[in-house]
């Protein structure tokens, strides 16, 4: 099955700086990996995607990377402001009806 | 709003009660996915309904707990004889399909269940 998993449980950067939050996973034939962010008491919501045929896709202020090669993807944000601060799970599609494989979260805390 | 919704968003109950849990996923949407998440841990896959049809189940899902779909719109999540350890965040998600052509999951906020 897959594993998937992130570097550093917490993170804390100041207000403006950039944050970048990794993530690993075991299964090569996996094909798109998505960052949700979860704040303190809702669900997660959807934030970037990429399929493996991609290295790199940007959004507002977000860019994930992938590398295929030693199977990792990050997630980068610009300027990280206060809203920023949350978990941030990646996660992988796997089997057939596309279910989620989540990773245990990197806590992002961000300080004025 | 058009996002999912869920409720109750909180329910707290003692063991051996049983608990129903709905999930109204975004009209459009014709999957819908149940999962669970513990504290500090992401959340865990529990079962998968396209239209009415619940197509896959994770091994999680105990003979305790039941889902329905029954007209392909709402979905319940039922869990009998309550114990200690469901206790969590039961959250639903539905798909339709993202820019990348790969079905995106759009989360509810979940119900948060306490069991005494």
């Amino acid at each position: 099955g897959e594993n998937v998993g992130l570097h550093l449980p917490t993170l804390s950067v100041q207000e403006g700086d950039n944050s970048i939050i990794n993530c690993a996973y075991s299964n090569s034939a996996s094909d798109y990996f998505i960052w949700y962010k979860q704040e303190s008491g809702k669900g997660p919501q959807f934030i970037i995607d990429i399929r493996s045929n991609m290295d790199k896709r940007q959004g507002q202020r977000v860019t994930v990377l992938l590398n295929k090669t030693v199977k990792h993807l990050s997630l980068q944000i610009a300027a990280t402001q206060p809203g920023d601060s949350a978990v941030y799970f990646c996660a992988v599609i796997s089997g057939g009806y596309n279910k989620l494989i989540f990773g245990a979260g990197t806590r992002l805390a961000v300080h004025p | 709003d058009t996002g999912v919704s869920q409720d109750p968003r909180h329910k707290i109950t003692k063991r051996g009660q049983n608990v129903t849990f709905r999930c109204d996923p975004i009209s459009e949407h014709n999957r819908l996915y149940w999962y669970r998440q513990t504290l500090g841990q992401g959340p865990e896959f529990l079962t998968y309904f396209q239209n009415e049809a619940q197509l896959e189940k994770s091994r999680l899902l105990s003979d305790r707990f039941s889902a329905e779909r029954p007209k392909g719109s709402f979905s319940t999540l039922e869990i009998q004889r309550t114990e200690q350890g469901d206790s969590a965040m039961y959250l639903c998600a539905s798909s339709t399909l993202g820019g990348l052509g790969q079905e995106t999951q759009y989360f509810g906020p979940g119900t948060r269940l306490l069991v005494l």
